[in-house]
C-alpha cells in the first residue's frame, strides 16, 4: 500500500495562474481532507469530503475549489493563484466518520510569485 | 470547537521521559483527544487517542483526568529521533471542521 500520495511535490506559480493538486489514497477511505500549513499557524482545514461526489468547506476555503469524482482521489484547485496561497498543502484521509486516525500525505510545497 | 492550549516548545535530554500537557477547557461530552507527531518536511502521523483515564500503546501513553479538561502525552525515554512537533486535537470522529494548533516543538538534546 502506498497510503496517501500527493502530486506534485513542489510547484512554483506566477500570480494569476491556475493549477490542480492531486491526492490519491489506496486504503478505500471514505473521508478525505485538504489542509494548508503556514509558519506559526499550524494546519488549517481548507475543504473536506465525506464520500465520493460530496465536498464541504473547512476553515479557510476561499480561493480554492475541490472535487471528489472518484473515491480514491481528491483534487484541490487554485483558479487564480495569489501570493497569499504560498504554503505547504497536505492531504489526509480517514477510514470513516467513526475513525479518529488520519493518514497524511507527504505534502506539496507551493510558491506563488 | 474545543480550543486547545499547549506549550510552544520543550527541550529534553536523551533517555528522559517527556510529558506534554494540553489544556482543553471546553471539551464536549462526545469529543475524543488525539495526538499527532510531525517531522520536518513530512505530514503529521497519528500517535494515540483516548477518551478518559489512561491509554498506552507501543509509542506513548496518554493520561486524561476525570474532568477531561486537560490531557498529558507521555513519551518514555526519548531519543534524538523523537525531535518533532506534537499536536493535541480535540474532536469528534471524522475530523470535520478541525484545526490543528501550532503544536509543541520538542527538541531532544544528546
Amino acid at each position: 500500500n502506498a497510503g496517501v500520495t500527493q502530486t506534485p511535490k513542489f510547484r512554483v506559480l506566477k500570480t494569476g495562474q491556475s493549477m490542480t493538486l492531486l491526492c490519491a489514497q489506496d486504503m478505500n477511505h471514505e473521508y478525505m481532507y485538504w489542509y494548508r500549513q503556514d509558519p506559526g499557524m499550524g494546519l488549517r482545514l481548507i475543504h473536506y469530503s465525506v464520500g465520493e461526489g460530496t465536498t464541504a468547506k473547512g476553515e479557510v476555503p476561499d480561493g480554492y475549489n475541490v472535487s471528489r469524482l472518484k473515491k480514491q482521489n481528491f483534487l484541490l484547485g487554485l483558479e487564480s493563484a495569489a501570493p497569499s496561497q504560498t504554503s505547504v498543502y497536505f492531504c489526509a484521509s480517514t477510514r470513516s466518520g467513526e475513525s479518529y486516525e488520519q493518514y497524511f500525505g507527504p505534502g506539496t510545497r507551493l510558491t506563488v510569485t | 470547537l474545543a480550543k486547545t492550549t499547549q506549550p510552544i516548545s520543550m527541550d529534553s535530554y536523551e533517555g528522559q521521559e517527556v510529558n506534554i500537557t494540553c489544556s482543553h477547557n471546553n471539551i464536549a461530552t462526545n469529543d475524543y483527544i488525539t495526538w499527532y507527531q510531525q517531522f520536518p518536511s513530512q505530514g503529521p502521523r497519528f500517535i494515540i487517542q483516548g477518551y478518559k483515564t489512561k491509554v498506552t500503546n507501543e509509542v506513548a501513553s496518554l493520561f486524561i483526568p476525570a474532568d477531561r479538561k486537560s490531557s498529558t502525552l507521555s513519551l518514555p525515554r526519548v531519543s534524538l529521533s523523537d525531535t518533532a512537533v506534537y499536536y493535541c486535537l480535540v474532536a469528534l470522529a471524522g475530523y470535520q471542521k478541525v484545526t490543528f494548533g501550532i503544536g509543541t516543538k520538542l527538541q531532544v538534546i544528546p
